[in-house]
Parts: C-alpha cells; sequence; structure tokens
C-alpha cells in the first residue's frame, strides 16, 4: 500500500468554523491531488500540486484553499465551512511515471459533516 | 469540458453472472480511459486502462475496450464473484499534455449476492 495518511478521518463541524485536513505521504511523489466524493457525482478535483510551493485550482475549489510548504504535506483548509462541504474528502498521490499513465494513489478519506 | 456517464446503480447480480457496466465520455480530442474500484471504507485503487482506441485493458477478469467511434469504454467480466461488490468509476484523462488530473464519473455501485 503506498503510505498516504489522512487526518482527521472523522471531524464534526460548525458553520463558519475554519477546518484544515491534513495529508501527509512517505513515498515522495511529486504529484499531490485533493478530491471531493459526493453522492451523485463522483470525486471531484478542488486543488491539486505539482510538486513544493507549486499548486493550482481544479473545478471545485471555491471555498478552499491548499498549501504545500514540504514535499511530504499537503493541506486542504476550509476557511469558513458551509453545509456544502460536507463530503468526504480524499488525497491522492503520484509520482512522476505513473502520473503519465494515470496512476493515482489514494488515501481511506476524510469524512467532513458541517452543522 | 471533459465528461465522463456511467449508468446508475445499484446493479445487484448473483455470483457468477456476467457484468456489464456502461462508460461513456465526452472530451475535446482523445483521452486515457480508465476504471477504478472503491472497495467499502477503502480508497479508490486503479482497476484497469486504455491510452489509445481500440486498447482493451484488463485486471482481474476484468475487461474494457476503447471504443473512439461510440466513446465508450464499457467494464465487464464474465463471472462476478462476492469479493468483487464495490463502487467503480470511470474516468479520464489527457496524460501527453498539462491536463493529467483524472476527471471521473459518478460511479457505480455493484453489489453480488452468494
Amino acid at each position: 500500500d503506498a503510505g498516504i495518511t489522512q487526518s482527521p478521518r472523522h471531524k464534526v463541524t460548525e458553520t463558519g468554523t475554519p477546518v484544515t485536513l491534513r495529508c501527509h505521504q512517505t513515498e515522495n511523489h511529486r504529484y499531490m491531488y485533493w478530491y471531493r466524493q459526493d453522492p451523485g457525482h463522483g470525486l471531484r478535483l478542488i486543488h491539486y500540486s505539482y510538486g513544493v510551493k507549486d499548486t493550482d485550482k481544479g473545478e471545485v475549489s471555491d471555498g478552499y484553499s491548499v498549501s504545500r510548504s514540504k514535499t511530504e504535506d499537503f493541506l486542504l483548509t476550509l476557511e469558513s465551512a458551509t453545509s456544502s462541504q460536507t463530503s468526504v474528502y480524499f488525497c491522492a498521490i503520484s509520482d512522476r511515471d505513473r502520473v503519465n499513465t494515470g496512476e493515482l494513489f489514494f488515501g481511506e478519506g476524510s469524512r467532513l459533516t458541517v452543522l | 469540458g471533459d465528461s465522463v456517464t456511467q449508468m446508475e446503480g445499484p446493479v445487484t447480480l448473483s455470483e457468477e453472472a456476467f457484468l456489464t457496466i456502461n462508460c461513456t465520455y465526452t472530451a475535446t480530442g482523445y483521452p486515457s480511459l480508465f476504471w477504478y474500484v472503491q472497495y467499502p471504507g477503502e480508497g479508490l485503487q486503479l482497476l484497469l486502462k486504455a491510452t489509445k482506441a481500440d486498447d482493451k485493458g484488463s485486471n482481474k477478469g476484468f475487461e474494457a475496450t476503447y471504443r473512439k467511434e461510440t466513446t465508450s469504454f464499457h467494464l465487464e467480466k464474465g463471472s462476478v464473484q462476492v469479493s468483487d461488490s464495490a463502487v467503480y468509476f470511470c474516468a479520464l484523462s489527457f496524460l501527453d499534455t498539462g491536463r493529467r488530473a483524472l476527471t471521473f464519473g459518478s460511479g457505480t455501485r455493484l453489489q453480488v449476492q452468494p
């Protein structure tokens, strides 16, 4: 198994509070991604990173920010959580070779509930 | 923009039945196509892929053929097992460009009964 750890795995929070989800990898992979999974929508890309301090927006980036100050950590922040951000969040990683074959390795997901 | 459409589930089958999960795509150009599988409580993992028209991807008894003329990549298995119960996602990507991030379909849940 690829060494990907997401934390927290479960979180319940209230509308308007900030939330940070962490993705930590031990594979030294260059590429990291944050997706959200919602019924009827599959997985949608929020943000991605092609290296330290190199990040870009995905299709559903509004309300989210990311940071990558170290190769191994990719943080997803909800500055002011809303109920529409209740979802399961997946981190994925890939290396230079595998990204050219489309193979991503996924973490186990973080379930976020915003009340 | 690019998109992937999958048949809605759940698909419920008896063990040893034949499986087809339909997937069609809309894209500008010729993407690479993938099937990912998500077992209960886990993240997604790559099942198979095809990078050009008429390619057939296969793994663990599953197969899918890239059909450019019908923009489809249907997943098939001749004899399903209870252990195949999972959610299956079709996805596309443009691997030879900067657009490498995967675009996923909505997923199809498969339930196999003994």
